[in-house]
Formats: structure tokens, sequence, C-alpha cells
């Protein structure tokens, strides 16, 4: 069965610093992933996703993930993040008949 | 650009009563899902939905659910007899392809939250 980690619950950063959003997958089958921003009182957007070729994905608003096989992980990466960015983010894998299994999110808090 | 939208966007209801969630999916897409997250817990799938039938449901999507695309735009959760656990974030999905036609993404509403009294 597939199963998604996040391993932080809570990122503090600073303006303009780098972040990493840690994700590791559990999946028996072919794996596809997503990382998926919630803002405030908002619905779930699509930052990015891979679903085969390149392991280096960029996605909107800078950021990237890369997928690595061989540690299960796809982190989620930005080099320079802003205030703006301060949301909750979710890793999710798809399972059977395109469901999404999503992992307890983390939260990004950006201080200036 | 096409968005899914759902309403109402606050529900508050009795324990034991009926809920209808509505959702309008974006229009040429043909792959519906519901999922819910209790506040401060991740997002659970709940169903999956393709050509007027359940494709998948999760052990969450008992009896008292049933879902249903009335017409060509519209896309509800009917939850019956609720209870104070019901009480969540409710977000509709769909998806232009699904299954043996490929993997894409899933467009979210906004959600729905819902709450049990």
């Amino acid at each position: 069965a597939q199963s998604v980690t996040q391993l932080d619950s809570q990122v503090p950063v600073f303006e303009e610093a780098p972040v990493e959003l840690r994700c590791n997958y559990s999946s028996s089958v072919s794996v596809y992933l997503f990382w998926y921003v919630q803002y405030p009182n908002q619905g779930l957007q699509l930052l990015l996703k891979y679903l085969s070729g390149s392991t280096l994905v960029k996605g909107i608003n800078g950021f990237e993930a890369e997928f690595n096989k061989s540690q299960t992980s796809f982190h989620l990466r930005k080099p320079s993040v802003h205030i703006s960015d301060t949301a909750e983010y979710f890793c999710a894998v798809m399972g059977g008949y395109n469901k999404l299994i999503f992992g307890a999110g983390t939260r990004l808090a950006v201080h200036p | 650009e096409p968005e899914v939208t759902q309403t109402p966007s606050h529900q508050v209801t009795q324990m034991g009563q009926e809920v209808i969630l509505r959702c309008v999916p974006i229009s040429n897409h043909l792959y519906f899902y519901w999922y819910r997250q209790i506040l401060g817990q991740k997002v659970e799938f709940l169903v999956s939905f393709y050509n007027n039938e359940i494709s998948e449901k999760s052990e969450i999507f008992d009896d008292r659910f049933s879902v249903e695309r009335p017409d060509g735009s519209n896309f509800t959760l009917k939850i019956r007899s609720t209870k104070l656990e019901d009480s969540a974030m409710y977000f509709c999905a769909s998806s232009r392809f699904g299954g043996l036609a490929g993997v894409v993404e899933q467009f979210f509403g906004p959600g729905t939250r819902l709450t049990v009294l």
C-alpha cells in the first residue's frame, strides 16, 4: 500500500533564505508524486508533479523537487522564499484509481 | 482559467440530519473525487467517480455517504444521519483523465467546511 511521510510538521524560515520540505513515500507500484500548496482559507493548488522522465521537476512560484527512487524521497525546495510562500504544503502519491494519498502536511512560516 | 467550485463554503447541521455538499467540476473533466480534512489532520480520500459509477471508495465512505452527478455539471456528496465525527473540510476534485487513460493532476475546489453540532 502507498503512503507518504512528511518529516517536518512546521518549518520556520527567514525571508530570502532557502528552504527544503521533506517527503518520503512508500509505493509498490509505479510512482506518481505531487506537491500541493494550501494558502489560508483556500483549496489545494498543484505546485508540481512527477509522472516520469527527468527526476528534477520544476513547478510554479520558483519551487522545484527531485525524485530520488533509491531514497524513496521527493523533497521540495526553493532557493529564496518570500513572505507570500507562507502556507501548508502537502506531498501526495497517487494510488489505485487515481486516488491521492497525502502526507500530514508541512506548515511553512516565512518571517521577515 | 477554469476552476472547481463548491457550495456552500460553510455548512452547519445538527447531528442526525442529512447534508448535501455541491461541487461543479471543470467542464471537460471526466473523473471526480471527494476528499476530506479533519481539522489538524491530513487530507483523506473518500471516493472517486467516473462514468456515473463509483470507481473506488475508502473505508470512511460508509453507507451513510453517497455521490451523484444529477446533471451535466454538478457532482454532489450526500451524508445521511450525520455524526459529530463528520465535521471536516470536504474537498471536491476533478481530472481530465484517469485510470488507464493516464495519470494527470487533480484540480481541487476551495472546500466546504461542515460542522456537525
